[in-house]
């Protein structure tokens, strides 16, 4: 059975850092591209990154470039977002996805709450 | 960036009634070269991660039930419910993955009347 387990969030001021990290089982991990997709409270869904199968491409939305780092160990099958100089609206759950062929979203972790507040 | 705009943004239908949610992309999301359209909906229950229901346009995903049917081309898509049952209660987007930035519709919500 697929599994995707984010781990990570929790409580930062604004203009600190965080590292978010998902652990994947249940498949071919480093056969897959991989995204994190985030959520703020009661919104809608917004991509944020995502990761080809070797790591050696990785594309943000424009609103994360310059702050957010995706990246991926796939001998620990996890996928990793670091992200600095936090802003209040980085404020959401942040879920990884596996993507399916093509770019559709095929299973998604239960998601870890990011808080920026001061 | 495209846009992909959902109406209407909520839904009230009664049991067994047909449910539809139509979505619209500012730029079209068929491929030529494949012909496959590069839209995907997604069902999401309140306190949970989205659920796959429809990828391709129109491909239903494994498990889904068969009263989920996706249609529609280019710019214009819809996401049929043929008879809606109480555990359909929940908010459904699209989504394209053929331009960079990947985009989700705005939602739409789906009660029962």
């Amino acid at each position: 059975e697929v599994h995707l387990v984010e781990s990570g969030g929790g409580l930062v001021q604004p203009g600190g850092s965080m590292r978010l990290s998902c652990a994947a089982s249940g498949f071919t991990f480093s056969g897959t591209w991989m995204s994190w997709i985030r959520q703020a409270p009661g919104k809608g869904l917004e991509w944020v990154a995502h990761i080809k199968e070797d790591g050696s491409v990785q594309r943000y939305v424009d609103s994360v470039k310059g702050r957010f780092t995706i990246s991926r160990d796939n001998a620990k099958a996890s996928v990793y977002l670091e992200m600095n100089s936090l802003r209040a609206e980085d404020t959401a759950f942040y879920y990884c996805a596996r993507d399916k062929v093509g770019g559709s979203y095929d299973a998604w972790g239960q998601g870890t709450l990011v808080t920026v507040s001061s | 960036d495209i846009v992909l705009t959902q109406s209407p943004d909520s839904l009230a239908v009664s049991l067994g009634e047909r449910a539809t949610i139509n979505c619209k992309s500012s730029l079209s999301v068929w491929r030529t070269s494949n012909n496959l359209n590069y839209l995907a909906w997604y069902q999401q229950k309140a306190g949970q991660p989205p659920k796959l229901l429809i990828y391709w346009a129109s491909a239903r995903e494994s498990g889904v039930p068969d009263r989920f049917s996706g249609s529609g081309s280019e710019t214009d898509f819809t996401l049929t419910i043929s008879s809606l049952q109480a555990e359909d209660v929940a908010v459904y987007y699209c989504q394209q993955y053929y331009y960079i930035p990947i985009v989700f519709g705005q939602g739409t919500r789906l009660e029962i009347k």
